[in-house]
């Protein structure tokens, strides 16, 4: 048969909007998550992390929260640019040190 | 410190050699994976070590594929006899005591 990739969920932005990239994971237990962002050629780059007992962490430009009720995490970008543009993954860790399994990811695009 | 580091960076080899691939993880960190990412899976995770041992190698997709880690600063991951369905970027990632997972910037295998 033939084979068929992943159609990765794309968000199209205008620089200097603000993004916000979805992801629901999967395993209520899971107490770490983190966000990361993958340009073509490279590996993933960590973004921000943010562990279960907290509902919202700041970075710089990104602030990532988390809604256990409904397994719901988000990646809020602040006056996103043009060098934004990547595949963003969100992953989650059950019980520290272990396995960190990925989501899909979302493709960001930015229009100049 | 200069990541995680990872050889070699491109790897072309026909169906039924051997494929090894190389990590060296950062210095200090106690856990490192390896991951496999493509277009249809996305990035799944194969084996993960702690302090050299493998912890879970329920990823690995069939026997031939084995991971070894002889110390805290090399790990290696090899495919034998390779198959065309290996090709895939391969990515190395390792952690401190849970936390700061970080990832190099793999190897692209195809399999001719």
């Amino acid at each position: 048969g033939e084979s068929v990739g992943l159609h990765l969920p794309t968000l199209s932005v205008q620089e200097g909007d603000n993004s916000i990239i979805n992801c629901a994971y999967s395993n209520s237990a899971s107490d770490y998550f983190i966000w990361y962002k993958q340009e073509s050629g490279k590996g993933p780059q960590f973004i921000i992390d943010i562990r279960s007992n907290m509902d919202k962490r700041q970075g710089q430009r990104v602030t990532v929260l988390l809604n256990k009720t409904v397994k719901h995490l988000s990646l809020q970008i602040a006056a996103t640019q043009p060098g934004d543009s990547a595949v963003y993954f969100c992953a989650e860790i059950y019980n520290q040190g272990g396995k960190l399994i990925f989501g899909q990811g979302t493709e960001l695009s930015v229009k100049p | 410190d200069a990541g995680v580091i990872q050889s070699p960076r491109h790897e072309v080899t026909e169906m039924g050699q051997e494929v090894t691939l190389r990590c060296k993880p950062i210095s200090g960190h106690d856990y490192l994976f390896w991951y496999r990412q493509t277009m249809m899976r996305g990035l799944e995770l194969l084996i993960y070590f702690n302090n050299n041992v493998p912890i879970d190698d329920s990823g690995m997709p069939e026997d031939r594929f084995s991971a070894k880690m002889p110390n805290a600063s090399f790990s290696t991951l090899k495919i034998q006899p390779s198959e065309p369905r290996d090709s895939a970027v391969y990515f190395c990632a390792s952690s401190l005591q849970g936390y700061g997972y970080t990832f190099g910037s793999g190897t692209r295998l195809t399999v001719v």
